[in-house]
């Protein structure tokens, strides 16, 4: 299974809004809604921010939010904020009974 | 609150079997709405889900890995456990532990994580 494709870094600054797209293919995005989403500070644990391609775990910002159109899920995050900066990361339950992950995205706050 | 922890090894010497162990508290492992999974990050690089398994069993691996794991319960001691074989230094890595929701498919809870070196 190969992995999901996402941009290697988006950055932005303070305020403004970021999107993040993670493409697969009809196996895993576009076959599921099984979509999520997790934000891994530098040397931590990732964290689950998104999953179901839109819910909103107990605790998490409003500003985050998840989108899939055909093969494609997005992760957009409003207000940026200087806490944002992390790693993050997309995945997908897939036809095969496993996930797949994206390769990662970096946010920069300028 | 449940947490996971890992534990063994930092250091496994290539060819050899790396084994892991993860101690889930504050939640049973034997809850039916869960898989309980392992999933890793080499240094400087994304993350590679390894592997999920039911408490009554079922398990389900990455099929570039199928071949050198196995994942399984000690439900006395509320743990799992991940063993890899003929490892390289391709499998030096930071190993997570994490609950994985069995419905709609996340990974909910995760350990801290722990290194794993795979030197000579």
């Amino acid at each position: 299974q190969s992995a999901l494709t996402q941009p290697a870094s988006v950055s932005g600054s303070p305020g403004q809004s970021i999107t993040i797209s993670c493409t697969g293919t009809s196996s895993d995005i576009g076959g599921f809604n099984y979509v999520s989403w997790y934000q891994q500070p530098p040397g931590k644990a990732p964290k689950l921010i998104i999953y179901f391609v839109t819910k909103r775990p107990s605790g998490v910002s409003n500003r985050f939010s998840g989108s899939k159109s055909g093969n494609t899920a997005s992760l957009t995050i409003s207000g940026l904020q200087p806490e944002d900066e992390a790693d993050y990361y997309c995945t997908s339950y897939t036809s095969s009974i496993t996930y797949v992950f994206g390769a990662g995205t970096k946010v920069t706050v300028l | 609150q449940l947490q996971l922890q890992e534990s063994g090894p930092g250091l496994v010497k290539p060819s050899e079997t790396l084994s892991l162990t993860c101690t889930v508290s504050g939640g049973s492992i034997g809850s039916s709405n869960y898989y309980w999974g392992w999933i890793r990050q080499p240094p400087g690089k994304g993350l590679e889900w390894i592997g999920s398994m039911f408490y009554s069993g079922n398990t389900y691996y990455n099929p570039s890995l199928k071949s050198r794991v196995t994942i399984s319960v000690d439900m006395s001691k509320n743990q799992f456990s991940l063993k890899l074989t003929s490892v390289t230094a391709a499998d030096t890595a930071v190993y997570y532990c994490a609950r994985e929701e069995r419905f709609l498919y996340y990974m909910d809870v995760w350990g801290k994580g722990t290194t794993v070196t795979v030197s000579s």
